[in-house]
């Protein structure tokens, strides 16, 4: 167990529909980073946010948004989706280390 | 941008050791990562190399050359448990990008019997 919580494990959505991810670093870390995987597309960077701020920005459509409050814990908002969004979404955390530890993922299937 | 290399597949018999290599082409570098992933699941957190040198960590071991850009890991005494998908990241940092990580595409191990 890493630490870092997401919510929710699994989601079934419909094309054209929005969805929000949720995650909540390790206590303590101040950084939060989004990424996508498909099998296709390995490990995505999305984005990165450090107490609140946005640090870097990969590979994310401006479909998508992503916010970190004042408690720390990230959202990441997925809209107008499409089959291709379909993906497992990881969030990951780290602290003054260097070392990002990942959540258990949030599975998105778009029918 | 990044240029981060490993072999897509590999496989090993139990008890054996197995060196997965992984090659990459950064600015900004600042250190290097593997994870290991088990399929579905999360990355885990398997070493850190910022240093040249190797690091052991039990029957895992990492290796890094930052002069030639190439970094391995050494699974000793594999087990069926370490078939998994093993992936390489760089950190980089520049300007405002503390901490990114890139990584690679994985390389899948398969450890038969």
């Amino acid at each position: 167990d890493s630490g870092v919580t997401q919510t929710p494990k699994h989601l079934i959505t419909a094309t054209g529909q929005r969805v929000t991810l949720r995650c909540s670093p390790r206590s303590g870390d101040l950084s939060v980073y989004w990424y996508q995987q498909s099998l296709d597309q390995g490990l995505q960077f999305l984005i990165q946010y450090y107490n609140g701020e946005e640090r870097a920005k990969g590979n994310i459509l401006e479909r998508f948004s992503a916010q970190q409050f004042p408690d720390l814990h990230s959202e990441l908002n997925l809209s107008s989706l499409e089959l291709g969004d379909s993906a497992l979404y990881f969030c990951a955390s780290s602290g003054g280390g260097e070392t990002q530890y990942f959540g258990p993922g949030t599975r998105l299937l778009v029918l | 941008g990044q240029n981060i290399d490993q072999p897509t597949e590999m496989t090993a018999t139990e008890g054996a050791i197995v060196q997965i290599n992984c090659t990459y082409q950064t600015s900004g570098f600042n250190g290097l990562f593997w994870y290991q992933q088990h399929a579905g699941e999360a990355p885990t957190f398997l070493s850190y190399n910022v240093l040249d040198g190797l690091e052991e960590k039990g029957r895992f071991s990492s290796f890094l050359s930052r002069s030639k850009g190439y970094s391995y890991l050494l699974l000793k005494e594999l087990q069926m448990k370490d078939s998994a998908s093993y992936l390489c990241a760089v950190r980089v940092d520049r300007g405002s990008t503390l901490g990114r990580l890139y990584f690679g595409r994985g390389t899948q191990l398969t450890v038969w019997p």
